[in-house]
């Protein structure tokens, strides 16, 4: 079955710190990877994507994320954070299954900035 | 901008109580998704429906049905709700070949 896994539950860092999240999935096919980010009181916000090409994908607010499919994996990554980055983040895939491409995501990461 | 809009933002409902979650974008997407959030489960696909009328189980239906009757309409239907519902409920909307937008959330509460 297809999974998502985030191994980190609760990150904390101080501002300027560098940021790595880990995201791995299951399956073995052809794969959709997103990073979603949401913070608190609000909803779910897409941070970056990758469908094909550059495994290296660029995001909003200074985020990026590399695929590595040899490693199943897709790390979000951010050379220097900072207090409003504090939300909980989300790797997600899709499953090429069916006409929805329904989403499956991660446990989720809490990201927590210090000032 | 396409907007996905919960009616509610927070809902407290008795146990046992007929429960209708309402989600409503206005961007004529096809594909419409209710998850749940739990701290620590991340968000779980409860159902999906990719056309009007059309509907399909994802992975924690047990206990919830859906109704597609409009295009921009897909409602979450707790028919006897329990405290175990208690949650955040997400509902989201795609065009196919395209990304997912999601809506402010319902946090329901089950007492």
């Amino acid at each position: 079955a297809q999974s998502v896994s985030q191994h980190n539950h609760h990150v904390i860092l101080s501002e300027a710190a560098s940021l790595e999240l880990g995201c791995n999935y299951s399956y073995g096919g052809t794969v959709n990877l997103f990073w979603y980010v949401q913070y608190p009181g609000q909803h779910l916000q897409l941070l970056l994507k990758y469908f094909s090409g550059d495994p290296l994908v660029k995001g909003i607010k200074g985020f990026e994320a590399e695929f590595i499919k040899s490693k199943f994996s897709f790390n979000l990554r951010k050379p220097s954070v900072q207090w409003s980055d504090t939300a909980e983040y989300f790797c997600a895939v899709t499953r090429p299954s069916g006409s929805a491409r329904q989403l499956t995501f991660g446990s989720g990461t809490q990201l927590t900035v210090l000032p | 901008d396409v907007k996905v809009t919960q009616s509610s933002r927070y809902l407290v409902k008795r146990t046992g109580e007929k429960v209708f979650l309402e989600c409503v974008q206005d961007m004529d997407h096809e594909n419409m998704f209710w998850y749940r959030q739990d701290p620590g489960l991340g968000l779980r696909l409860i159902y999906f429906s990719y056309d009007v009328k059309m509907k399909e189980k994802g992975d924690i239906p047990e206990g919830y049905s859906v109704s597609r009757e409009k295009k921009e309409r897909f409602s979450l239907i707790l028919e006897s709700a329990s405290t175990n519902q208690t949650s955040m409920y997400l509902c989201a909307s795609r065009r196919s070949g395209s990304g997912y937008t999601f809506g402010s959330g319902t946090r329901l509460t089950v007492v």
